[in-house]
């Protein structure tokens, strides 16, 4: 299965800076996938990237908020844009199975505080 | 849409006892079933997987079985270790790996010697 870099692992940022989170992939994968895990919650969708192509956002989700960037089959960026403290939460990439279906590969994580 | 129902905590249970995490799903088609786990301060993990009916996924000992008459994929272990403390995610899928997965909320375990 692929295996993906997720940077950085975690940050602290002043609220109403921006921070950009990269995700390189060892192989080319059609979609990506980017998700938000807030404290103690489930992982929420908040877009799917598609190279070549504008991001498709989940409701409650926004391009102006969260800018992607799909510029090849292997690499990806989320901005998390004009930070407030309840940005905090971990940010996750993904990609899908691969042809032998062996199961949806993440990065490692962003850990994100905003103060 | 796809969604899946899980069995939300926490569950605290002694050294070595059974553990059972229920999980159902509703969906279209023919889905697969996963099982993540999340250690703490840790990223996600696979633990285990089925892609068809009937299937049993299993991993570090524990098992789960694709029920499509039930729609379910419940999580077993028949005897958990402190070092099972973590949080436990049922998630649903599709081969083609170009949709998202989508999760359940959670089960956070802990397991007390």
């Amino acid at each position: 299965s692929a295996v993906i870099s997720q940077k950085p692992s975690r940050d602290i940022c002043q609220r109403g800076t921006s921070l950009t989170i990269q995700c390189q992939v060892d192989s080319q994968v059609t979609m990506m996938f980017w998700y938000r895990q807030q404290p103690g919650q489930s992982l929420t969708l908040i877009a799917t990237a598609n190279q070549g192509s504008e991001a498709t956002y989940e409701s409650g989700f926004v391009i102006d908020k969260f800018p992607i960037s799909r510029p090849n089959l292997t690499f990806s960026t989320l901005t998390v844009s004009n930070m407030s403290p309840e940005d905090s939460s971990i940010y996750l990439c993904s990609v899908g199975a691969d042809r032998g279906g062996y199961g949806y590969t993440f990065g490692s994580g962003t850990r994100l505080t905003v103060v | 849409g796809d969604s899946v129902t899980q069995m939300e905590g926490p569950v605290t249970l002694s050294e070595e006892a059974f553990l059972t995490i229920n999980c159902t799903y509703t969906a279209t088609g023919y889905p697969s079933l996963f099982w993540y786990v999340q250690y703490p301060g840790e990223g996600l993990q696979l633990l285990l997987k089925a892609t068809k009916a009937d299937d049993k996924g299993s991993n570090k000992g524990f098992e789960a079985t694709y029920r499509k008459e039930t729609t379910s994929f419940h999580l077993e272990k028949g005897s958990v270790q402190v070092s099972d403390s973590a949080v436990y995610f049922c998630a649903l899928g599709r081969n083609s790996g170009n949709t998202p997965l989508v999760f359940g909320k959670g089960t956070r375990l802990s397991v007390i010697a």
